[in-house]
């Protein structure tokens, strides 16, 4: 079993749609929990970090559920702009990123 | 400020020959990741350094793989021999002291082609 999985997609969705990922992760000891953002053909970049309690930036909103080990990312409002791959990433102990392998969006106009 | 590079962008190889791609990180950061990106696998870390002193290379696919950093400003990874199933684009990533590993800068990446 991977240590971070994701659905890969791709999710096809028209502009101004709402869309959420989903990422579970098996290692229970993980301690910091992480939204990046890879364009096409480009390096990832991180896109925001998640807390239990559940945060928000912008259109962008990330919740944490330590007990069933699973992050979501929810996208409101989506842009054209948006459209690229999200890694679901997890720190463990050692702190060292551990990535999914991503979920490409793609948003349509 | 320059951010990390790397180089070279892409490289095209026959199988069989040595590669190495060069990063250098972001003056300052004392910590340098390689990774390795393939539609099948992700992205898996492959090696770090921290100091120019290598923490963990339990990433490392095989004795083919070697990585160096003789000093802070720069790091090499070379394949030797490389095969086909080595083709994929190489990240590094680097971290200023005490920083979050979130907080890790990537570099552009070089698209390896092992023919």
């Amino acid at each position: 079993r991977k240590e971070v999985e994701q659905d890969p997609g791709p999710f096809n969705v028209p502009e101004g749609a709402t869309v959420a990922f989903n990422c579970t992760y098996s290692n229970s000891a993980s301690q910091s929990f992480f939204w990046y953002r890879q364009d096409c053909r480009k390096e990832p970049k991180l896109l925001m970090s998640v807390y239990s309690s559940g945060n928000e930036d912008g259109r962008f909103t990330a919740q944490l559920n330590r007990a069933s080990q699973y992050i979501s990312l929810l996208i409101r409002d989506s842009k054209l702009s948006d459209s690229a791959t999200y890694l679901c990433v997890v720190t463990g102990s050692a702190r060292q990123l551990t990535f999914g392998s991503g979920t490409q969006l793609t948003v349509l106009p | 400020d320059a951010g990390v590079i790397q180089s070279p962008r892409h490289e095209v190889t026959e199988m069989g020959q040595e590669v190495t791609l060069r990063c250098k990180p972001i003056s300052g950061h004392n910590s340098l990741f390689w990774y390795r990106q393939t539609m099948m696998r992700g992205l898996e870390l492959l090696i770090y350094f921290n100091n120019n002193v290598p923490i963990d290379d339990s990433g490392m696919p095989e004795d083919r793989f070697s990585a160096k950093m003789p000093n802070a400003s720069f790091s090499t990874l070379k394949i030797q021999p490389s095969e086909p199933r080595d083709s994929a684009v190489y990240f590094c990533a680097s971290l200023r002291p005490g920083g979050p590993h979130n907080e890790q800068f990537f570099g552009p990446g070089t698209r390896l082609t092992v023919l």
